[in-house]
């Protein structure tokens, strides 16, 4: 039972458009959300996040846009750079309280960057 | 100068052994996790510990045992060695407090033959 959908296993852009990545999640007791991007043979790392008291967060070149009451949340990169090539993995956990840490993850969208 | 670093970075085994892998962190962090990349890329967490409580993903079979000799280690344990434990494992730390924003070692990926 997936908590945490990423429906597009791939997404191609050309270098210098917008990359949106796309998150669902079907638990609502959910309420921090989180963006990991992870290069071959490295681990994820940290990108950015968002509670669910807000409904936009930008760091940057990335934002993260949260509509709860569709549970989804996205991921747009602008412009985009042939290094943002990677995959990008939604998260999902608490914020405060004993299940802060418990990460859900989707399966990741692998996000092509076309110079 | 690796934050988070495991080893080995690859471990072929035949079924039936007991291995383990090595995880440190050098980041002063509270609490340390292990997660599981299977075959089909879900990434899943297996345990969180801190000095004071370990918590187990309620899937993860028993044969699986972390070990934290102290702060910064947390080393991954695996008796009894199955097919279906073949998977990348990733190690991850975070501070006590910022749970949610982990770092993650480059991972281990175990082959069971």
């Amino acid at each position: 039972d997936q908590q945490v959908k990423q429906n597009s296993p791939s997404l191609s852009v050309q270098e210098g458009r917008i990359s949106i990545l796309n998150c669902d999640y079907t638990n609502s007791m959910f309420d921090y959300f989180l963006w990991y991007k992870k290069y071959p043979a490295e681990g994820p790392t940290f990108l950015i996040s968002i509670s669910s008291i807000k409904d936009k967060n930008e760091d940057g070149r990335f934002t993260v846009f949260l509509n709860k009451s569709a549970k989804h949340l996205s991921l747009h990169i602008v412009p985009s750079q042939p290094g943002d090539s990677a995959v990008y993995f939604c998260a999902a956990s608490a914020m405060y309280g004993g299940s802060q840490g418990n990460l859900i993850f989707g399966k990741g969208t692998k996000l092509s960057v076309k110079p | 100068d690796t934050a988070v670093s495991q080893t080995p970075k690859y471990l072929v085994t035949q079924m039936g052994n007991d291995k383990s892998i090595k995880c440190e962190q050098n980041l002063g962090h509270d609490t340390m996790y292990w997660y599981k990349q299977d075959s089909k890329k879900f990434l899943k967490i297996m345990f969180s510990y801190n000095n004071k409580e370990l918590i187990i993903n309620e899937t993860v079979p028993n044969r699986f045992s972390p070990k934290s000799p102290d702060k910064a280690h947390l080393n991954l344990h695996i008796n009894s060695l199955e097919l279906g434990d073949s998977a990348v494992y990733f190690c991850a730390s975070s501070q006590l407090g910022r749970k949610n924003i982990q770092y993650f070692g480059a991972g281990t990926r175990l082959s069971v033959l």
